[in-house]
C-alpha cells in the first residue's frame, strides 16, 4: 500500500526559530520527493523537490532525504509569520509517459508566531 | 507564469446530475491531473493524462471520469453526483515531477 504520513500538527514555532517538518513513505521503490506549502484558502505551490539521498539546501529551506530509513524533512530557518501554511509532502509513486504520479501526505499546519 | 484556471470557484449541484468541470493550462504542459481535497485526508489522485486522449486512473476514479480533447484542456465528469462526492477539486499540470495547481472548485452536492 502506497502511503505518505505526516503529522498533522498544528506545529508552532516563534519568529526567527527552526520549524522541522517530518515525512515517511511506505513505498522503497520512490525516487522523487516534493514539498508543497499550501497558504489558507489557497491552492498548493512547490516549494522543493529532492531526489538524491542527503541535504539539499534552497535559501531558508532545507529539504533532507534518508531513502534507507524512508523519511524526507523539510527545515525552515529563521522562520517568519509569512511561513504559516499547510506543508504538503509529496512523493512519485509511479509513471505514465512523462507523468509522474504523486502520493501526498494529509499536511502538516505551521504556523509562526510574532 | 504557468497559469491554470478551472471553470468555477464555487458549485452547487443535485444528487444525480451530470457534473462538468473544466480545466485550461497555457504552458503546453503534457501531463494533467485531476484530484480531490478532503480535510483530514489530503490530496487524492482522480485520474491525470499524459497526453491528448490518455488518460490513467489514479488513486479514487470511482464515480468519475475524464476527457482529454485537446493539449490545454482537461475535464473532469461526475456522471450522477452523488453527496459523498462534495469536495474541492483541484486541478494541476506539469513536466516531470513539478505540478501547477489551478485556484479550485468548491464544488456542493444536495
Amino acid at each position: 500500500q502506497k502511503e505518505v504520513e505526516q503529522n498533522s500538527g498544528p506545529l508552532s514555532v516563534p519568529e526567527g526559530a527552526i520549524a522541522s517538518l517530518n515525512c515517511t513513505y511506505s513505498d522503497r521503490g520512490s525516487q522523487s520527493f516534493f514539498w508543497y506549502r499550501q497558504y489558507s484558502g489557497k491552492s498548493p505551490e512547490l516549494i522543493m523537490f529532492i531526489y538524491s539521498n542527503g541535504d539539499k539546501e534552497d535559501g531558508r529551506f532545507t529539504a533532507q532525504l534518508n531513502k534507507a530509513s524512508q523519511y524526507v524533512s523539510l527545515l525552515i530557518r529563521d522562520s517568519q509569520p509569512s511561513d504559516s501554511a499547510t506543508y504538503l509532502c509529496a512523493v512519485n509513486v509511479g509513471s505514465s509517459g512523462s507523468a509522474r504520479q504523486l502520493t501526498f501526505g494529509s499536511g502538516t499546519q505551521l504556523t509562526v508566531l510574532p | 507564469d504557468v497559469k491554470v484556471t478551472q471553470s468555477s470557484r464555487y458549485l452547487v449541484k443535485r444528487t444525480g446530475e451530470k457534473v462538468f468541470l473544466e480545466c485550461v493550462q497555457d504552458m503546453d504542459h503534457e501531463n494533467m491531473f485531476w484530484y480531490r481535497q478532503d480535510p483530514g485526508l489530503g490530496l487524492r489522485l482522480i485520474y491525470f493524462s499524459y497526453d491528448v486522449k490518455m488518460k490513467e486512473k489514479g488513486d479514487i476514479p470511482e464515480g468519475y471520469s475524464v476527457s482529454r480533447e485537446k493539449k490545454e484542456r482537461f475535464s473532469l465528469i461526475l456522471e450522477s453526483a452523488s453527496t459523498n462526492q462534495t469536495s474541492m477539486y483541484l486541478c494541476a499540470s506539469g513536466q516531470g515531477g513539478e505540478q501547477f495547481f489551478g485556484p479550485g472548485t468548491r464544488l456542493t452536492v444536495l
